[in-house]
């Protein structure tokens, strides 16, 4: 079965600054997605980033970047230039490019961003 | 609809009672999850629909939680006698054919006291 882990309950970062989230995962399949979604206190997941395996290059989205190591299974998430509106449960999840596509979630970090 | 439309948005209900929860997912999405998400925990996956049918329930946690979908656009999720164990927070997301992504509602929270 697949697992997500992410291993930081809680994170926080200044203003401005630069922040990585950590997100490792298990699975014994070779073509799947990872993403990351932000979660605010609205309950909405919205949907940062995303990353699909058999690309080597790393996704960027603007101020957000991931790092992708696919042989050591590990998908962290790079905040640069944090701003207030980043504050928010951050969650990383694998999906099956196979079958239903359902989503396998981390149990998230919560990152603050002080002014 | 612009996007993923749950109500309600909260709901207590009491231990023992029945309660549905609807989705109204992005339209000309054929595939809609359900997912659960407690208190302090990523969501966790129910149930997936493709069309109208059930294609994947595998994460429903026992016979008291059913879902449907029978015209393949709107779904309902039906607890029946509910218990404090329940409550949650109930997510739905839909996803387009040709996408990778799925879009999530803001879910419905539910409070069984």
């Amino acid at each position: 079965a697949q697992t997500v882990t992410q291993s930081q309950p809680e994170m926080s970062v200044q203003e401005a600054e630069t922040v990585t989230l950590s997100c490792t995962y298990d699975t014994s399949e070779s073509d799947y997605y990872l993403f990351w979604y932000k979660q605010p206190p609205s309950r909405q997941m919205i949907l940062v980033i995303r990353q699909e395996a058999y690309k080597q290059q790393n996704a960027t989205e603007n101020r957000f970047s991931v790092n992708f190591q696919k042989a050591a299974k590990s998908f962290s998430l790079k905040i640069s230039d944090s701003q207030l509106g980043d504050a928010a449960m951050y969650f990383c999840a694998y999906g099956w490019s196979g079958g239903s596509e359902k989503l396998v979630f981390g149990k998230g970090t919560k990152l603050t961003v002080n002014p | 609809g612009a996007g993923v439309s749950q109500t309600p948005s909260n709901k207590v209900t009491e231990k023992g009672k029945y309660v549905e929860l609807r989705c109204d997912p992005i339209s000309g999405h054929t595939a809609l999850y359900w997912y659960r998400q407690s208190l302090g925990q990523g969501p966790e996956f129910l149930i997936y629909f493709q069309g109208t049918g059930a294609a994947d329930d595998s994460g429903l946690p026992n016979d008291r939680f059913f879902a449907v979908r029978p015209e393949g656009s709107v779904s309902t999720l039906k607890i029946q006698r509910t218990e404090r164990g329940d409550s949650a927070v109930y997510l739905c997301a839909s996803r387009g054919q040709r996408d990778s992504e799925a879009f999530f509602g803001q879910g419905t929270r539910l409070t069984v006291v």
